[in-house]
């Protein structure tokens, strides 16, 4: 049972738009939420994260924003470049429950 | 944040062999992770490996399947067992960062069974 679900296999975006990536969760429990960028041949890398307390969480180009009553967050990339193709995946956890879960990514594409 | 090396990063087994992946940490940590990413899956949990005490398996991963080894603070293996070609995955190990839920991964192992 898919906890996190990333609906969208991929996106594609030109260079200087904004791009919107979309992760719905099922578990009351999680309180907190992840985005990794993923790129070929690499592990996962930490991109940003926010508490269930916030609706919102900023840092540069990267925002996260969080719908707990639609259990649904997003990440936005402003402007998009052609270095954040790369797959995004959205992942949450809880304070009791010890473990990331994560959903199957997104396959971001940023075309000049 | 941790710096995580795996090894091999690749390699290409025979079915029913058995090959052991390694990590290593550049700092001391208590909780690492084992995870296995299928083609076109989400990253999934395998088990937990604390040290010194025995890993803790996810539903549907068995020890003699996958027996984990923390020997000390900063390393882990993982041995993938009689192997067969649904063995197929990238293999990531993952440490917590001190202060909060993030985890960091090592660059992963990318295996193939014939």
């Amino acid at each position: 049972d898919q906890q996190v679900k990333q609906n969208s296999p991929s996106l594609s975006v030109q260079e200087g738009r904004i791009s919107i990536l979309n992760c719905d969760y099922t578990n009351s429990m999680f309180d907190y939420f992840l985005w990794y960028k993923k790129y070929p041949a690499e592990g996962p890398t930490f991109l940003i994260s926010i508490s269930s307390i916030k609706d919102k969480n900023e840092d540069g180009r990267f925002t996260v924003f969080l719908n707990k009553s639609a259990k649904h967050l997003s990440l936005h990339i402003v402007p998009s470049q052609p270095g954040d193709s790369a797959v995004y995946f959205c992942a949450a956890t809880g304070s009791t429950l010890g473990r990331l879960y994560f959903g199957r990514g997104t396959q971001l594409t940023v075309w000049p | 944040s941790a710096v995580i090396s795996q090894k091999p990063s690749r390699d290409i087994c025979q079915r029913g062999t058995s090959l052991t992946i390694q990590c290593q940490v550049d700092s001391q940590v208590t909780m690492m992770f084992w995870y296995r990413q299928q083609p076109g899956q989400s990253l999934t949990l395998i088990a937990t490996a604390n040290q010194g005490s025995e890993a803790t398996y996810e539903s549907g991963f068995v020890i003699d399947k996958f027996p984990i080894s923390r020997p000390n603070l900063t390393f882990s293996t993982l041995t993938v067992s009689n192997m067969s070609p649904e063995d197929s995955s990238i293999y990531l190990c993952s440490v917590t960062s001190g202060s909060g839920y993030e985890q960091y991964f090592g660059p992963g192992t990318r295996l193939t069974v014939t």
